[in-house]
């Protein structure tokens, strides 16, 4: 079963950020947190991933509560293309074989 | 820079076919993982493989069997093909001893007719 919480969907405008929240309060000490999106009907794409410090990198940010019991991906400046379904999903290498389970996840319509 | 890789993009098929789909990874993968997603659902895991032998089972009909071979490349293989079977099929490769992320194919559509 998916181990996190995600709003189904959410709506920002064209050029301001859009912020999705995760929760994953039962996250373990050695999962890591990854954010994938999906664009109809085509792979997932790997977006960030993060242990425990806030990540950054050409697509996005990640932030990471010190709890690790909740996160927010960051995506600064929303274009029309960013219109996709976000996973949050949390991933243990070892004791899931490394899979990853895909929840709901966030559907977000960026609007002119 | 090389990716997964699937084939064929599309697959329609009849009731009560086989298929085969096919995923050959990044090079230095070691580790494949298949997923069926249905018509607006989300991604479901299927099975997965580490060094040619199974690491782990999601839920993957018994009509289903799949392999990785040496090559590190893996095939699902697809028995009594039913309606509800109709659905997109991704793999995703990567490797397991490090926290890499994962790279998903662009995935096969199979229709059944």
């Amino acid at each position: 079963d998916a181990k996190t919480t995600q709003p189904p969907s959410m709506d920002c405008a064209e050029g301001r950020a859009a912020n999705l929240p995760c929760n994953h309060s039962t996250i373990s000490g050695n999962e890591y947190v990854y954010w994938y999106r999906q664009i109809h009907s085509q792979g997932p794409q790997y977006i960030i991933h993060g242990l425990k410090n806030n990540e950054t990198n050409e697509m996005a940010s990640l932030i990471i509560t010190e709890d690790r019991k909740s996160s927010t991906l960051i995506l600064p400046h929303a274009t029309l293309r960013d219109t996709a379904v976000y996973y949050c999903i949390v991933r243990g290498l070892y004791n899931q074989g490394g899979k990853l389970i895909f929840g709901q996840g966030t559907e977000l319509s960026v609007k002119p | 820079a090389a990716g997964v890789i699937q084939s064929p993009r599309h697959l329609i098929k009849e009731k009560r076919e086989t298929a085969t789909l096919k995923c050959y990874p990044i090079p230095r993968h070691d580790t494949v993982y298949w997923y069926q997603q249905g018509p607006g659902q989300d991604p479901q895991f299927l099975i997965s493989f580490y060094e040619k032998m199974q690491s782990d089972k999601g839920s993957i009909p018994d009509r289903f069997s799949a392999q990785q071979f040496s090559d590190y490349h893996s095939e699902l293989n697809m028995s009594s093909l039913e309606l509800g079977d109709s659905a997109l099929y991704f793999c995703a490769t990567g490797r397991l001893t490090t926290n890499e992320k994962l790279f998903f194919g662009s995935g096969t559509q199979l229709s059944v007719l």
